[in-house]
């Protein structure tokens, strides 16, 4: 079975830039994740959508970050404008929806904000 | 809020050393932990859970008691190999529904030869 395919794997923009990226979550899995990494902060919740409908929308990540689900097996991040400070590396991550046992993530793309 | 509190951000051993990374959580209801292990350039991976005071969750050699009174699930192993070495994540649960885990800040493990 595949498992959750992030691309692009490493990007990097420009402050100001629109970036988007993408997300296709485990087959059949019903709630899909997007996190932020760093080393600083850890792991943060950014989205939660179950069968498509967003559930969690990150509370401060609201005004400039924005995750879609446009059908059960794709999932877009889109970051506008981007700072320095959002890079980082944005994890998928997607579960069968019955608990975290299920919970498979992404390997992660590597963003960097000049 | 609920949160989870991992003390050691860095920890290096050598090889059959026992590995200790405390885990102290607080929250507001009766939470299940989780420990998750990333490796280098994968994302995070489930390795076990505990759901009720005094269960011993374990896995690949790993384990951790929950502590309901200590509000603690520390993770322990008895002879950490170079293999070891990842990321390693502390979590919370709290609702069986809407689950959403909460996570600690990592701690890196470093095991050398």
């Amino acid at each position: 079975d595949a498992g959750v395919t992030q691309t692009p794997r490493h990007e990097v923009a420009e402050k100001g830039q629109t970036i988007i990226l993408k997300c296709e979550p485990v087959s059949g899995h019903n709630d899909l994740f997007w996190y932020r990494q760093t080393k600083i902060q850890g792991l943060e919740l950014l989205s939660y959508f179950r069968s498509k409908s967003l559930m969690e929308d990150g509370g401060a990540f609201k005004d400039r970050f924005k995750a879609e689900m446009l059908n059960s097996s794709f999932s877009t991040l889109k970051i506008q404008p981007t700072e320095p400070k959002d890079s980082a590396v944005y994890l998928c991550a997607s579960s069968l929806g019955t608990g975290p046992e299920t919970l498979y993530f992404g390997s992660g793309t590597r963003l960097t904000v000049l | 809020g609920d949160s989870v509190t991992q003390t050691e951000g860095q920890v290096a051993l050598s090889e059959e050393d026992f590995l200790t990374i405390h885990c102290n959580y607080s929250a507001s209801g009766y939470p299940a932990l989780f420990w998750y292990v990333q490796y280098p350039g994968e994302g995070p991976q489930f390795l076990f859970r505990a759901s009720r005071d005094k269960e011993k969750g374990s896995s690949r050699g790993f384990e951790a008691t929950y502590n309901k009174e200590a509000t603690s699930f520390h993770l322990q192993k008895a002879s950490v190999q170079e293999s070891d070495s990842a990321v390693y994540y502390c979590a919370l649960s709290l609702s069986s529904g809407s689950w959403q885990l909460i996570f600690g800040s990592g701690t890196q493990l470093t095991v050398m030869p």
